[in-house]
């Protein structure tokens, strides 16, 4: 089984400041790790994702997360927050031993952006 | 190359009333996925196609929901009859077959269903 917990539903950080979104899952195989953004009006679009390989891992605009298997968690985080960053994010989990594998989200965390 | 594709991208219906909502996934992709995500709540498995074969479908909620698959191209979801506590949006993805990369899905941009 898996599961995933997304630490606070609402973030608030300003303009240029540091955004960090906290996830952390439990499953029994090596998981597949992924963030998912949804925009206003607009659907699930993916952010970055760890398979294999390097921990880090970059996504798009800016964003980055770091698989620590050690601490079970995969935080996602961007230097300086823009106004366009606001948005609902999603950590999902799937497993890494099937060709398919449904994912396991977490209930999301809407960052607010202010000026 | 177009992506996940859902229609209608809203639907109002009354309780007791039928709604079909249709994904047509990324071309070529196998395995094709519905969730549903309560407002308030997390985002949820319903069930996942490989090709026009139900693989899984141990988050479908009751026999209201019907999912089919036709020829392994399209899918629908149909509830029928539509409750309130059936209200919520609905995601259909797509993925490759295979390992690794080929395991990211693919999102549409989901069906807001509203049961009055």
């Amino acid at each position: 089984a898996q599961s995933v917990t997304q630490l606070g539903s609402h973030v608030s950080v300003s303009e240029g400041a540091l955004v960090l979104l906290r996830c952390n899952y439990s499953s029994s195989v090596p998981p597949y790790l992924f963030w998912y953004v949804q925009y206003p009006n607009q659907g699930l679009q993916l952010l970055l994702k760890y398979t294999t390989g390097a921990t880090l891992v970059k996504g798009i605009n800016g964003f980055e997360a770091e698989f620590k298997k050690s601490e079970t968690s995969f935080h996602l985080t961007k230097p300086s927050a823009h106004m366009s960053d606001a948005a609902e994010y999603f950590c999902a989990v799937s497993s890494s031993y099937s060709g398919y594998s449904t994912l396991t989200f977490g209930k999301g965390t809407m960052l607010l952006v202010s000026p | 190359e177009a992506g996940v594709t859902q229609f209608p991208s809203h639907s109002v219906i009354e309780k007791g009333q039928t709604v079909t909502l249709r994904c047509d996934p990324i071309s070529g992709h196998d395995n094709l996925y519905w969730y549903r995500r309560v407002m308030g709540k997390e985002i949820k498995f319903l069930l996942h196609f490989v090709k026009e074969s139900k693989q899984d479908e141990s988050g479908m909620p009751n026999n209201r929901f019907l999912a089919e698959r036709t020829g392994g191209t399209y899918s629908t979801l149909k509830v029928q009859p539509a409750e309130l506590e059936d209200s919520g949006v609905y995601f259909c993805a797509s993925s490759q077959q295979g390992v690794g990369t080929k395991n990211i899905q693919y999102f549409g941009a989901g069906t807001r269903l509203s049961v009055l």
